[in-house]
């Protein structure tokens, strides 16, 4: 079965640390995996996408790697902003006639001054 | 641009009444998602098209749900009837290549 579990569930860390969140997956065939931020209220933007050959990927402050022989991921936050208060969905992409997205239920995290 | 327009941003209505969402996508970009999401399920695809084509419906719930998209700049999401289990933010998002990039969702609550 086409699963992604996120972990933890919720984290709450001091402005300027860093954290790391995962992601396993059991998904076949994969395609890709996302990392999404989404604020309250809004709707998800996108932060990293990588496919299979690709094991580190980077935007600003956000990196995320990927093991796909373990098929896991982490997302990694350096230096934690106040702004960085979001949920963050990973989102493992298979293709298997037509495309299938399987989403992760998210982690909740909480960055406090 | 404007990114991905959704109209309307809140719908309340009565269980039974028909409910119909709308999106704009970014000009340009060639697949369009309908998404679901809620407290208790997270995120959800519902169905996304490709230049116009529906290419995956397998994640509309029921016949009860219906989606159109009758040109590049237009796509709408109908609920009839619509239920209280339909409560949720239904998002819509386009992408060009692989980045999608999602509105601002409409909330609808069914009473």
């Amino acid at each position: 079965k086409n699963q992604v579990e996120q972990s933890p569930q919720s984290l709450i860390i001091l402005e300027g640390k860093n954290c790391t969140l995962q992601c396993n997956y059991t998904v076949s065939p994969f395609s890709n995996l996302r990392w999404y931020k989404q604020d309250t209220g809004r709707g998800p933007v996108s932060l990293t996408i990588m496919t299979f050959s690709e094991n580190t990927k980077s935007n600003g402050r956000y990196t995320a790697t990927l093991d796909a022989d373990t098929k896991q991921s982490s997302l990694h936050i350096t230096a934690s902003q106040l702004s960085d208060s979001a949920s963050y969905i990973c989102v493992v992409g298979a293709t298997s006639g037509t495309y299938k997205y399987i989403f992760g239920t998210g982690t909740r995290l909480k960055v406090l001054a | 641009d404007a990114g991905v327009i959704q109209s309307p941003r809140h719908e309340v209505t009565e269980m039974g009444q028909e409910v119909t969402l709308r999106c704009k996508p970014i000009s340009g970009h060639n697949s369009l998602f309908w998404y679901r999401q809620t407290m208790m399920r997270g995120l959800e695809l519902l169905i996304y098209f490709n230049n116009n084509v529906p290419i995956d419906d397998s994640g509309m719930p029921e016949d009860r749900f219906s989606a159109k998209m009758p040109n590049a700049s237009f796509s709408t999401l109908k609920i009839q009837p619509s239920e209280p289990r339909d409560s949720a933010v239904y998002f819509c998002a386009s992408s060009w290549e692989e980045t999608q990039y999602f509105g601002p969702g409409t909330r609808l609550l069914v009473l």
